[in-house]
């Protein structure tokens, strides 16, 4: 069952902040961040595990909310080079290897 | 280090035609993934894999088949293609575990008239 993103597309000025939000009805054991310019594949952003864990990455961080099976991506101070569409993906507690993903997010930075 | 090799990039066939989308990896990954990308639905996992002789469905199975030989392959068939097949096509594989990163291909455009 795909995860539920939202919103479904953000429109920034170059330095703005925003909030990109990936929720769940199952219980989940890893969520992952990707972007995606358009015409490419995917790119590995980061991954929280069960555990409530919050990591960075330069202006880019997540959060891991497991008791609500919700994680957020936060992306600071944003870049031209941030716009593209954020997926996020889960992979659920009950032993199934399967990673699936949400419809994703189009973010669009103006200058 | 070439990671996750997909083959053909571009392919139109035409209603009926069989065709197969290689899909190799050198990372000696155990878990292999196909996913179907159309605008507005995501990435949608079609069929995976968590080691040679073991494959399952995913989200949308019907009219796709797998097989999984060796670690290194994953091939996609599409035995009977129709127009609702035209997509891009990304292959993903990652080290076992739940927690590892996936790698995806360069993805395959198909179009099928």
């Amino acid at each position: 069952q795909q995860p539920v993103q939202s919103p479904q597309a953000v429109i920034l000025r170059e330095g703005e902040d925003a909030v990109i939000n990936c929720s769940s009805s199952k219980a989940l054991y890893s969520v992952h961040w990707y972007r995606q310019k358009h015409g490419e594949a995917p790119v590995f952003l980061m991954i929280l595990l069960k555990g409530g864990e919050q990591k960075g990455h330069d202006k880019i961080s997540a959060s891991f909310n497991e008791k609500k099976q919700q994680s957020s991506l936060y992306l600071t101070a944003s870049q031209l080079s941030y716009s593209g569409t954020y997926f996020c993906g889960t992979v659920g507690e009950g032993g199934s290897e399967k990673l699936v993903f949400g419809k994703g997010t189009k973010l669009t930075v103006n200058p | 280090n070439a990671g996750v090799t997909q083959t053909p990039k571009f392919q139109v066939l035409k209603t009926g035609q069989s065709m197969t989308l290689q899909c190799a990896q050198d990372m000696n990954h155990e878990y292999m993934s196909w996913y179907r990308q159309d605008p507005g639905m995501g990435l949608r996992l079609i069929h995976y894999s968590v080691g040679a002789g073991i494959t399952d469905q995913g989200e949308v199975p019907n009219g796709y088949n797998v097989s999984r030989s060796t670690t290194e392959d994953f091939p996609l068939r599409l035995l009977s293609a129709a127009p609702s097949q035209t997509s891009v096509y990304f292959c993903a594989s990652r080290a076992g575990g739940r927690g590892n990163t996936i790698y995806f291909g360069e993805g395959s455009w198909l179009t099928v008239v």
